[in-house]
């Protein structure tokens, strides 16, 4: 049971766009909702988080809006650079005690900004 | 500090080899994970720690062993390895707290002929 879904697959933007990558998760116990970018024979670094007591968390380019009631967020990135080019991580986890360890990714989307 | 490293870098078994991949970190972090990373599947959990000397299983720990006899140290051990452990391993650390990030190695690619 896939428990954080992940869309699109592979995504394809031109440099400045806006790149636009989805989440939906079914486990009501989950509350922290990290992304992990992760470049080419590298390990996931956080990206960006946010927990279901804000609607939206920005940093710089990058906002995750966060939908409770519809179980869904996403990540925005805005005037995308060809440098973002990478692979992204939706995850979740139930984070009530510190609980980080024990992460659910969803199946990551490719993006690629073309210069 | 050099956060969390893995060893070794690539690594190729033959069906049946058993082998550890090892994970150390040094930022004093309580909790250590193991991933694994396989094309169009995200991350996977295999076996986690909330301290040393305790142990839990993840979502796929079929196959795997670890153990946590220190803090900084949490090898992953495959006691007779299958081509479908065939994958790029990733080992994490990080310390309690509701935001607290969790740090990610570089990992470790292992091929199982």
């Amino acid at each position: 049971q896939q428990q954080v879904k992940q869309s699109p697959q592979s995504l394809i933007v031109q440099k400045g766009g806006i790149s636009i990558i989805n989440c939906a998760y079914e486990n009501t116990a989950f509350d922290y909702f990290p992304w992990y970018q992760q470049f080419p024979g590298k390990g996931p670094a956080l990206l960006i988080a946010i927990r279901p007591d804000v609607s939206e968390k920005k940093e710089g380019r990058f906002t995750i809006s966060f939908n409770k009631s519809a179980k869904q967020f996403s990540l925005h990135i805005m005037d995308s650079q060809p440098g973002d080019s990478a692979t992204y991580f939706c995850a979740a986890t139930p984070n009530s005690g510190g609980s980080n360890y024990k992460l659910t990714f969803g199946k990551g989307t490719l993006l690629t900004v073309n210069p | 500090n050099a956060g969390v490293t893995q060893t070794p870098k690539f690594q190729v078994l033959k069906t049946g080899q058993s082998m550890t991949l090892q994970c150390a970190q040094d930022m004093n972090h309580e909790y250590m994970s193991w991933y694994r990373q396989d094309p169009g599947m995200g991350l996977r959990l295999i076996h986690y720690s909330v301290g040393a000397g305790i142990t839990d299983q993840g979502e796929v720990p079929n196959g795997y062993n670890v153990s946590r006899s220190t803090t900084e140290d949490f090898p992953l051990r495959l006691l007779s390895a299958a081509p479908s452990q065939t994958s790029v391993y990733f080992c994490a650390s990080s310390s309690p707290g509701l935001n607290n990030e969790q740090f990610f190695g570089p990992g470790t690619r292992l091929t199982v002929l």
